[in-house]
């Protein structure tokens, strides 16, 4: 089956700076790439996917890349604030033997400090 | 349009006690799964449903049992509590394996 790794586990930024995460996975039949975002005490939110047909998607301050080839995407931060500080994670999914199933990264606890 | 439902949201129980988690959706999402999330974890599948009368086993399948008898509910049934199930168990719903997946509340379950 499909195989997420998540790095860094832990990940501390100045406010105003970027922060990136990146994540591989293992299945070239992945087709589809959430990232989520857990406030503590929360549910885990949606707060952008990308699909294999695109390289790159930007919403505001969040974008997100693709490169199929290494078989890894990254979630990318500006200018960090505060209210960023949560655990995100990375997912993969694809239509194959394991349909339905979203693999899930082990998560990141970023910290942004004021 | 409510979303994913999660009951009770708060559950004390005894080890050795049965109980059922309920989960239900209201976008007629054909997949539903269930996680739990201990500290430190992240995110374990236990099972999941990609329609009514289909089930699989996730990760960490042991000591729970689920059905789907209609799109809408996938309830999460514990046959005997052990303190190793103390965890947040979140249920989750997507239309189909290229969108988003949308998580409920989440179940807070301590087993003493």
């Amino acid at each position: 089956g499909e195989n997420v790794e998540q790095h860094p586990s832990t990940l501390s930024v100045q406010e105003g700076d970027s922060a990136v995460i990146k994540c591989t996975y293992s299945d070239s039949a992945s087709n589809y790439f959430p990232w989520y975002k857990q406030e503590l005490g929360k549910r885990p939110q949606l707060i952008i996917d990308i699909r294999s047909n695109v390289g790159e998607k930007k919403d505001q301050r969040i974008a997100v890349t693709l490169n199929k080839t290494a078989k890894h995407f990254s979630l990318h931060i500006t200018e960090t604030q505060p209210e960023d500080s949560a655990v995100y994670f990375c997912a993969a999914s694809n239509r194959g033997s394991t349909l339905g199933r979203l693999y899930f990264g082990r998560g990141t606890q970023l910290t942004v400090w004021p | 349009n409510a979303g994913v439902t999660q009951t009770p949201k708060f559950q004390v129980l005894k080890t050795g006690q049965s109980m059922t988690l309920q989960c239900a959706q209201d976008m007629n999402h054909e997949y539903m799964s269930w996680y739990r999330q201990d500290p430190g974890m992240g995110l374990r599948l236990i099972h999941y449903s990609v329609g009514a009368g289909i089930t699989d086993q996730g990760e960490v399948p042991n000591g729970y049992n689920v059905s789907r008898s209609t799109t809408e509910d996938f309830p999460l049934r514990l046959l005997s509590a052990a303190p190793s199930q103390t965890s947040v168990y979140f249920c989750a719903s997507r239309y189909n394996s290229n969108q988003p997946q949308h998580f409920g509340d989440g179940t807070r379950l301590s087993i003493l």
